[in-house]
């Protein structure tokens, strides 16, 4: 069983719907990380978040560190949202090192 | 915007040639990673560096090998290329300097070994 665990696998939405996307970890994390990733491969990082809540734009990311449990929220989606979306997070224990486990990713599709 | 840039964008090439990916970064991070990820799969690292001359190997067992002599470029290499060396390729970079820990990352490489 992967560490970190992505819902749903796919996702298509039309234009302007809200979206959700759920990630649930097994460890204990110092930080959990939402990426971004376009066909061709290239990775953004949309947000590091610890605790709490961010929002960019109408991206929101939410982390439940009691419940081991995040979301990444996308409001007004677009066809232009269309991306993998990947969680990931490091490890409590990490000491030095920066090492992420990731989710499987989340395929968006969001039709016009 | 992330200064960190990944050449060949794309490759294919043929089964015993020797390759190597490069990878730069002008942010002056200290800490440069290589993940390995197959389609519909997870990355996965398979090397990281905490600075200069400092190389390490990953989760994930690899035939490549890396080098640091320069903060900002961490070449991977593999010696004799492999149809299942395919696969796409992600460097990394972060500064742990600053306590923050997040990655920046390249646009990967795309490997196909024939």
């Amino acid at each position: 069983k992967n560490e970190v665990e992505q819902s749903p696998q796919n996702l298509t939405a039309q234009e302007g719907e809200f979206i959700t996307i759920n990630c649930s970890y097994s460890v204990g994390i110092s930080a959990l990380h939402w990426l971004q990733q376009h066909p061709g491969g290239g990775i953004v990082s949309l947000f590091m978040l610890s605790s709490g809540k961010k929002k960019h734009g109408r991206l929101i990311a939410t982390i439940n560190i009691q419940e081991k449990h995040s979301s990444l929220h996308i409001t007004a989606s677009h066809p232009r949202d269309s991306a993998v979306y990947i969680c990931a997070v490091r490890a409590q224990s990490g000491g030095s090192n920066y090492k992420l486990t990731f989710g499987k990713g989340t395929l968006l599709t969001v039709n016009p | 915007e992330a200064d960190i840039y990944q050449t060949p964008r794309y490759l294919v090439i043929g089964t015993g040639k020797k390759i190597t990916l490069e990878c730069s970064q002008t942010m002056g991070h200290d800490k440069m990673y290589w993940y390995q990820q197959d389609p519909g799969m997870e990355l996965h690292l398979i090397h990281y560096s905490y600075g200069v001359n400092s190389t390490e190997k990953g989760d994930l067992s690899s035939e490549s090998t890396v080098s640091r002599i320069r903060t900002e470029h961490f070449p991977l290499t593999l010696e004799s290329a492999r149809p299942s060396h395919t696969s796409q390729y992600l460097c990394a970079s972060s500064d742990s300097r600053t306590g923050n820990t997040e990655a920046f990352f390249g646009q990967g490489t795309r490997l196909t070994v024939v």
